[in-house]
């Protein structure tokens, strides 16, 4: 079946430390990766995604890349700022089953100046 | 565009009453809806999918008789939990998605029953 892992937290950074989040998935199709975040008291929002084996997304200042051959799909960021303070949701959507979603347990990253 | 906003926030409740939670697309028309729940420090699962002026479809183990679902227009799906219990206590999240596009999600709805 379709699963996700992502590595527990929470995740607590001084601003400008190198951020990694690992994510790793199991699926039966060809699925699409993508991250989400959740701010405080909002709803979630994309953060990037790929469709394909060695994709790489990117979206301000944060890259994934699609390994097929780990499984994995790990979010970076070079240099956190406190404002990137949220919870990170690692999911999938396999087109054989019908484009449902399933997510990772979600990383709180805290950064702190 | 793409915004889903959630109603209310945050609900508390005493066990046996129903509870109505409202998800709205806001600036597009919205095909289908989705309905997660996501328990603390575990993922968001997806309860059913409904589609405008059709019956919900639930996933396995989801109750349909007590999470009545609603999706009486492009814009608005409803989701009611009858006769709470505090094993319903949860995170209530919605999702709104156009055709041809990904889904976007509501901020969530906190329920707690007493």
């Amino acid at each position: 079946g379709n699963s996700v892992t992502q590595m527990e937290g929470p995740v607590t950074l001084s601003e400008e430390a190198f951020l990694t989040i690992n994510c790793t998935y199991t699926a039966t199709g060809y699925p699409s990766l993508f991250w989400y975040v959740q701010y405080p008291g909002e709803g979630l929002q994309l953060l990037l995604k790929a469709t394909k084996a060695d994709d790489k997304g990117s979206n301000k200042g944060f890259e994934a890349t699609y390994r097929k051959e780990t499984t994995s799909f790990h979010l970076e960021k070079g240099s956190v700022q406190v404002s990137d303070s949220a919870v990170y949701f690692c999911a999938l959507s396999d087109r054989s089953t019908g484009n449902q979603f399933y997510f990772g347990t979600g990383t709180s990253l805290t950064v702190i100046p | 565009g793409a915004v889903v906003s959630q109603h209310p926030s945050w609900v508390i409740c005493k066990s046996g009453t129903s509870v109505k939670i409202e998800c709205r697309s806001l600036d597009f028309q919205a095909t289908t809806m989705f309905w997660y729940r996501q328990f603390p420090k575990q993922s968001l699962m997806l309860m059913a999918t409904s589609n405008e002026g059709s019956k919900a479809t639930y996933e396995q183990g989801v109750e349909k008789d007590k999470f009545l679902i609603n999706h009486a227009s492009l814009t608005l799906s409803t989701l009611t939990v009858t006769s709470a219990h505090p094993e319903d206590s949860s995170f209530y999240i919605c999702s709104a998605r156009r055709a041809g596009d990904t889904q976007y999600f509501g901020p969530g709805t906190r329920l707690t029953v007493l």
